[in-house]
């Protein structure tokens, strides 16, 4: 079955830190990719996306992605964390081309940026 | 002010009791959907529309019903037949043609 995972539940950084999430998907044709953001108290926002040509992506507050196709991987990265950072980051998938066909959300990942 | 707006912030069900849950937005977008999120869970589809009138059942549908009779608006009911309701429900939209979707707030349904 197509699935997106994250493989950490929590992660716990202290300011100036640098971060890394991890999302796998199992899929083996085209795939659209995302990172979306849940700070505290506040509604889900898109952090950035990949559909085509540079796979590394560059995203909102200073947030980058990179897309490796052999791994399957959509990693979340950010050289130094800061407090503000501190929300669940959820990695979404949607596998085949064209528009059609829904996102596939991983379980996605709280991080806890201590000051 | 464009966006998504979801009603009410906090719901109590009791027993037995449908509810329903509001969606709108003012975006012009054709397609919307409904997800709910559990802790250590995600996000899992319940419902989606691509557009008016019509509407296809996500991985969880069962023990919701959703109508789609304006483009704005995207109600879901939660019906007695759901034994597990207690969750925080997201609704989405997007272009028809984009993939790229638009959270609301959330509304957090509680069981009394």
């Amino acid at each position: 079955a197509q699935s997106v995972s994250q493989h950490n539940h929590h992660v716990i950084l202290s300011e100036a830190a640098s971060l890394e999430l991890g999302c796998n998907y199992s899929y083996g044709g085209t795939v659209n990719l995302f990172w979306y953001v849940q700070y505290p108290g506040q509604h889900l926002q898109l952090l950035l996306k990949y559909f085509s040509g540079d796979p590394l992506v560059k995203g909102i507050k200073g947030f980058e992605a990179e897309f490796i196709k052999s791994k399957f991987s959509f990693n979340l990265r950010k050289p130094s964390v800061q407090w503000s950072d501190t929300a669940e980051y959820f990695c979404a998938v949607k596998m085949g081309g064209g528009s059609q066909g829904n996102l596939i959300f991983g379980k996605g990942t709280k991080l806890s940026v201590k000051p | 002010d464009g966006g998504i707006t979801q009603s009410p912030k906090y719901l109590f069900r009791k027993e037995g009791q449908n509810v329903t849950l509001s969606c709108e937005q003012n975006l012009n977008h054709d397609a919307m959907y409904w997800y709910r999120q559990d802790p250590g869970q995600g996000l899992r589809l319940i419902y989606y529309s691509q557009i008016v009138n019509d509407f296809q059942k996500g991985d969880i549908a069962e023990g919701y019903s959703v109508s789609r009779e304006k483009k704005e608006s995207f109600p879901l009911t939660v019906t007695s037949a759901q034994k597990n309701p207690t969750a925080f429900y997201l609704c989405a939209s997007s272009t028809r043609t984009a993939v790229t979707q638009y959270f609301g707030p959330g509304t957090r349904l509680l069981v009394l």
